[in-house]
C-alpha cells in the first residue's frame, strides 16, 4: 500500500503553461516536503509544510498543505524548461524518523 | 562544504559478490539514511541511523547491513548481491529537529548480473 499517492505520474507541457501536481494520502502527516530530482542526481528539497492550510511560494512554485494535513499540491505558473524534472512528495507521521515518499511526477516542459 | 558524498558512482557486481557503498557527510548531521530508487517504486528507506552507534531498519532492509561508527560515515554493505538489488542507491542526512528535511547525495547506480 502506497501511503502517498502522486498524480499525475507523467506530465508533458509547453513552456508558459500552468500545471498542478497532487500528493494525496489517507494518513495524517506532521510535515510534508516536496523535492525535485534531475536525471543522475539526488533529490533536492524545495519546501516543507507543517501547518494545515499552509501555503508557501517559491518564485513561480506554490505549495499548499491540506487543512487536514493529508494532502498537498504543487502549482507551477508559466512553466519553463528548467522546471523539467521528477517532483517527489514525502511525509513524516507523528514522531517517526522515517520519511515516506510518493512515486513522483515526471514533468517535461518543452520549449 | 561538500555536503553528502557517495562512492562509487557506478558499480557492476556478479550475483553473490559483496561490496560496500560509501557515504560521508561533512555537515555534522546526526541523522543519516539509505534509500533505494527503482522505476515506478519511488524512494524506499533501507536503513537509518539517529547517531553514531545507533541504527535501525527501514522499509526494505533485507540483504543489507549498516553500521555507524562515526557521525560522518554511514556505509551500506551488500553481503551477497542479488539481481533484485539492482537499483540506484541514495544516502541522505539531516540535522536533529530539522523536520525531516534531508540532504541527498548524488547516488550510486548498482547493477547485479
Amino acid at each position: 500500500t502506497q501511503l502517498l499517492e502522486q498524480s499525475p505520474q507523467f506530465l508533458s507541457i509547453q513552456e508558459g503553461e500552468n500545471l498542478t501536481v497532487y500528493c494525496n494520502s489517507s494518513s495524517v502527516f506532521s510535515s510534508l516536503q516536496w523535492y525535485r530530482q534531475e536525471p543522475g542526481e539526488g533529490p533536492v528539497l524545495l519546501v516543507t509544510v507543517v501547518t494545515g492550510g499552509e501555503v508557501k511560494k517559491l518564485k513561480r512554485l506554490t505549495f499548499q498543505f491540506g487543512d487536514a494535513r493529508k494532502d498537498s499540491s504543487l502549482h507551477i505558473t508559466a512553466a519553463q524548461p528548467g522546471d523539467t524534472g521528477l517532483y517527489l512528495c514525502a511525509g513524516a507521521r507523528g514522531g517517526s524518523e522515517k520519511l515516506v515518499f510518493g512515486k513522483g511526477t515526471k514533468l517535461t516542459v518543452n520549449p | 562544504n561538500a555536503g553528502v558524498t557517495q562512492t562509487p558512482k557506478f558499480q557492476v557486481l556478479k550475483t553473490g559478490q559483496s561490496m560496500t557503498l560509501q557515504c560521508a557527510q561533512d555537515m555534522n548531521h546526526e541523522y543519516m539514511s539509505w534509500y533505494r530508487q527503482d522505476p515506478g517504486m519511488g524512494l524506499r528507506l533501507i536503513h537509518y541511523s539517529v547517531g553514531a552507534g545507533i541504527t535501525d531498519q527501514g522499509e526494505v532492509p533485507n540483504g543489507y547491513n549498516v553500521s555507524r561508527s562515526t557521525t560522518e560515515d554511514f556505509p551500506l554493505r551488500l553481503l551477497s548481491a542479488a539481481p533484485s538489488q539492482t537499483s540506484v542507491y541514495f544516502c541522505a542526512s539531516r540535522r536533529q529537529g530539522a523536520r525531516n528535511e534531508q540532504y541527498f547525495g548524488p547516488g550510486t547506480r548498482l547493477t547485479v548480473t
